[in-house]
């Protein structure tokens, strides 16, 4: 299962950034966000589709339906520039799957 | 607070073996399933392996299957990933994280561990 992500989104600040993740009828399994910044492991921002987990601000928020899922970054900070990462669980192959992962640039 | 603390990443030739080792604290680690995800150098997340709570069940990538074991010691909360037959495309830092409870999502990750494979 092929997760795809654009590798780079810009926005200004205060602006809304979103961040696409494609996959054959994604919108059939639960999706999952990951913010990396530089030097950083991963941390969780977005989980099943729309949930945030505790200390995540209201500012990031979820979707998903067909074939896109996409996370949404409202009033967009300097510190939301990172890399974002995609993720669902394949029960045909019994595999986590990774999308590529986004750039996000604040202009 | 949860907190996972990799260690033994280091500098092996092709061929080599090396183990890793996760330790956790801050949870009930034997009832949570945990997990190795690795990250090559400017390259995205690869999720490597699984291992439930108990560790009779385990899950590999195609790319490691039959060269990198997945293991836990609940009495010593700790997470290991024993690999062998290690290639250059091996090099990445590697992450051991927390699988959350019902969901299949890492909720918690260590600050990872960097293995360098190279002759």
């Amino acid at each position: 299962y092929v997760l795809t992500q654009p590798p780079s989104v810009s926005v200004a600040p205060g602006q809304t950034a979103r961040i696409t993740c494609g996959g054959n009828n994604i919108g059939g399994k639960t999706v999952h966000w990951y913010q990396q910044k530089p030097g950083q492991a991963p941390v969780l921002v977005v989980y099943d589709d729309t949930d945030r987990p505790s200390g995540i601000p209201e500012r990031f928020s979820g979707s998903n339906s067909g074939n896109t899922a996409t996370l949404t970054i409202s009033r967009v900070e300097a510190g939301d520039e990172a890399d974002y990462y995609c993720q669902v669980w394949d029960t045909s192959s019994d595999h986590y799957v990774f999308g590529a992962g986004t750039k996000v640039t604040v202009l | 607070d949860v907190q996972l603390l990799e260690s033994g990443g280091d500098l092996v030739q092709p061929g080599g073996s090396l183990r890793l080792s996760c330790a956790g604290s801050g949870f009930s680690f034997s009832t949570y399933a945990m997990t190795w995800v690795r990250q090559a150098p400017g390259k995205g997340l690869e999720w490597v392996s699984t291992t439930s709570g108990s560790g009779a069940v385990t899950q590999f990538a195609d790319s490691v299957r039959g060269r990198f074991t997945i293991s836990r010691d609940n009495f010593k909360n700790t997470l290991y990933l024993q690999m062998n037959s290690l290639r250059v495309e091996d090099t990445a830092v590697y992450y051991c994280a927390r699988v959350r409870r019902g969901y299949n999502v890492f909720d918690y990750w260590g600050q990872g561990t960097l293995v360098t494979v190279s002759s």
